[in-house]
């Protein structure tokens, strides 16, 4: 079971909007409809921002959004805000059990 | 209030035992459940397993299994993660998390711990 790819950075400006991917295999990310993603600012438990591929947790902004394509799903950041400055991480249904991404560090220039 | 509050900080030699652990309070302790969360340092999250308070259905990662013991105890709404011979690999903050009802998926959870740095050394 091997760890979900991700890009290790990706960075943006205020107000621009940053895509983050995560690609799995037919096993896992292109299996079905669950994959979440969670933000973590350092020094911190991470934070669940997205599940089932789209859906937002009440109180999570709605300028996070996720999608899926095949084996690899999507993380949608529109109007950066420098408090969006975090690591990332996707997180996919496998089998019984589960798998994150490598995580991604997100930088708002 | 919902909360996952977890054991402290622990320093052990290796080939010793340890068991952390995870007391949950302000909701039906056995109708969630709770998994364990590793992050070695300066590294990424890795789902380790999941147990079902209630009947204490567990499920591990292959990574873990057999590595580490999850288990429960619904009477002090407490979960825990066990070791019986730590190495110096397992040097990491483990936290746990509550996986939120409703969902499918072993890796959604909505309320997680603070997080328990555990440090092997001789």
């Amino acid at each position: 079971q091997s760890a979900l790819t991700q890009p290790a950075s990706v960075s943006g400006s205020p107000g621009q909007s940053i895509t983050i991917s995560c690609t799995g295999t037919s096993s896992d990310v292109g299996s079905h409809k669950l994959v979440s993603w969670y933000q973590q600012h350092p020094g911190k438990a991470p934070k669940l921002m997205i599940y089932e591929v789209s859906k937002r947790p009440s109180g999570v902004s709605n300028r996070f959004s996720g999608s899926k394509s095949g084996n690899t799903a999507s993380l949608t950041i529109s109007g950066l805000q420098k408090e969006d400055e975090a690591d990332y991480y996707c997180c996919s249904y496998a089998g019984t059990s589960a798998v994150f991404g490598g995580g991604t560090k997100l930088t708002v220039l | 209030e919902v909360q996952l509050v977890q054991s402290g900080a622990e320093v052990k030699k290796p080939g010793e035992s340890l068991k952390i652990s995870c007391k949950a309070s302000g909701y039906n302790f056995t109708n969630y459940w709770i998994g364990w969360v590793r992050q070695m340092p300066g590294k990424g999250l890795e789902w380790m397993g999941i147990i079902s308070p209630g009947d204490s259905d567990t499920r591990y990662s292959p990574s873990f299994q057999g590595q580490v013991t999850i288990s429960a105890d619904k009477t002090i709404s407490a979960a825990y993660l066990q070791w019986s011979s730590l190495k110096a690999s397992d040097i990491a903050n483990y936290y746990c998390a509550r996986r939120f009802i409703g969902s499918y998926h072993p890796g959604d959870f909505d309320y997680w711990g603070q997080g328990t740095l555990v440090t092997v050394s001789s």
